[in-house]
């Protein structure tokens, strides 16, 4: 089964702060990774799938990256909105793999 | 619009069973396979289980394999999880969620969660 490790576990940045946090897949997973966003008491949030791709109403200064084993999420100009917890999915197949999370904390 | 609302959860004594619904609508039900994943209460989320969209297919994480079963009924748009021989591990907020639009395997659309809680 794929493992995913996510880093750091948690990160306090400032407003308009950038902030990237990491995932590596323990096998090649090529593409297929995703992030989410969730914040407390919701629901978590598809942001970008696969790797790259943003998805539909998500503001673009979030942004992915990676192949492979090794996958980043960026978020350029930190906003309030923004304060949460993410996550990233290994979505190459059964059985599905979270990354422990990350989150984002207010400096 | 995009609708899943979870329901069915609840107390359960350790040993106990519980039947879990997510009602759908917004979208051909019958076109994409549905998901079940869990948070434990402070933890992260945990895949639990996943049936194709005839239902012909499901898959199961090795934590529930061979106490919960994932179902579906197409004709009113309802996907359901039946929990049995439940411990104070099964204790989370399970959601429902839809399979994405593309060859990955992501989540588009979640429920808002039903709470589960294991205790004597």
């Amino acid at each position: 089964d794929i493992q995913m490790t996510q880093s750091p576990s948690s990160v306090s940045a400032s407003v308009g702060d950038r902030v990237t946090i990491t995932c590596r897949a323990s096998q090649d997973i090529s593409s297929w990774l995703a992030w989410y966003q969730q914040k407390p008491g919701k629901a978590p949030r598809l942001l970008i799938s696969p790797a790259s791709n943003l998805q539909s109403g998500v503001p673009s200064r979030f942004s992915g990256s990676g192949s492979g084993t090794d996958f980043t999420l960026t978020i350029i100009s930190l906003q309030p909105e923004d304060f949460a917890t993410y996550y990233c999915q290994q979505a190459s197949g059964f059985p599905v793999a979270f990354g422990g999370g990350t989150k984002v904390e207010i400096k | 619009e995009v609708h899943l609302l979870d329901s069915g959860g609840g107390l359960v004594q350790p040993g106990g069973s519980l039947r879990l619904s997510c009602a759908a609508s917004g979208f051909t039900f019958s076109g994409y396979a549905m998901n079940w994943v869990r948070q434990a209460p402070g933890k992260g989320l945990e895949w639990v289980s996943a049936i194709s969209g005839s239902g012909e297919r499901t898959y199961y994480a090795d934590s529930v394999k061979g106490r919960f079963t994932v179902s579906r009924d197409n004709s009113k748009n309802t996907l359901f999880l039946q929990m049995k021989s439940l411990s104070a591990d099964d204790t989370a907020v399970y959601y429902c969620a839809k399979d994405g639009v593309g060859q990955q395997r992501d989540f588009d659309y979640w429920g808002q969660g039903t709470l589960v809680t294991v205790s004597s």
